[in-house]
């Protein structure tokens, strides 16, 4: 079965490293996207990718990158981790055409200390 | 820009109907959805709606769209104990494109 994937589950970092979250579907699905979701906050976009080679930046943007080398992954970088960024990420992909929404990822907790 | 705006909590008794409200602002929105999340888990989409349509129901759910008024349901029947979650109004322009996301409402069913 198409499934999407994020690893690791749960990551302690401490403040000032970098940290790259995975996320893999195996979908063929052409979009991808990268949430972070706090208290009172809900959903904010960070990242998207409408393709190979294709990133746009979301909302909150700062502080994160993504790069597309293939389909089927997107993996989310943060390039010096702060506590601002503890939080829980989800991973998203979607199809080009249709109306079938998003398949989301498990989500990865990070803590940064 | 851009907001999606709900209610943050709903209790309801197990048997009764819940009703959970969302307002959006973006009038070309063509798209919107409502996600479930259960606790430790990712979005599920339960149900979507085009801007065109008024209302669509889906066995226990039933959405309504008041496209004058920016202003979406999702009413759910017969609310079980395994309905506790969050609840994620979302809308988006285009199908499988980006997506703005309301902060959610959490639903407590009581036994």
């Amino acid at each position: 079965d198409a499934e999407i994937t994020q690893s690791p589950r749960h990551k302690i970092t401490e403040t000032g490293r970098q940290v790259t979250l995975a996320c893999h579907q195996t979908w063929n699905h052409n979009n991808m996207f990268w949430y972070r979701q706090d208290l009172g906050h809900g959903l904010r976009l960070i990242h998207y990718s409408y393709g190979v080679h294709d990133t746009n930046k979301g909302e909150v943007s700062d502080g994160y990158s993504v790069s597309r080398s293939n389909t089927e992954d997107l993996p989310l970088t943060l390039e010096s981790a702060a506590s601002s960024q503890t939080s829980v990420y989800f991973c998203a992909s979607s199809e080009s055409k249709g109306d079938y929404g998003y398949t989301f990822g498990s989500g990865t907790r990070l803590t940064v200390v | 820009g851009e907001d999606v705006e709900q209610s943050l909590f709903l209790s309801v008794r197990e048997g009764d109907s819940s009703v959970i409200n969302c307002t959006y602002t973006d009038s070309s929105s063509t798209y919107l959805y409502w996600y479930k999340q259960e606790p430790g888990a990712g979005l599920q989409l339960l149900t979507y709606i085009f801007s065109n349509m008024d209302m669509k129901q889906d066995q226990r759910l039933t959405v309504l769209l008041n496209k004058k008024d920016k202003h979406l349901s999702l009413r759910i029947a017969d609310t079980q104990t395994g309905d506790s979650a969050i609840y994620f109004c979302a809308e988006s322009m285009a199908g499988g494109f980006k997506t703005i996301f309301g902060a959610g409402t959490r639903l407590f069913v009581k036994a």
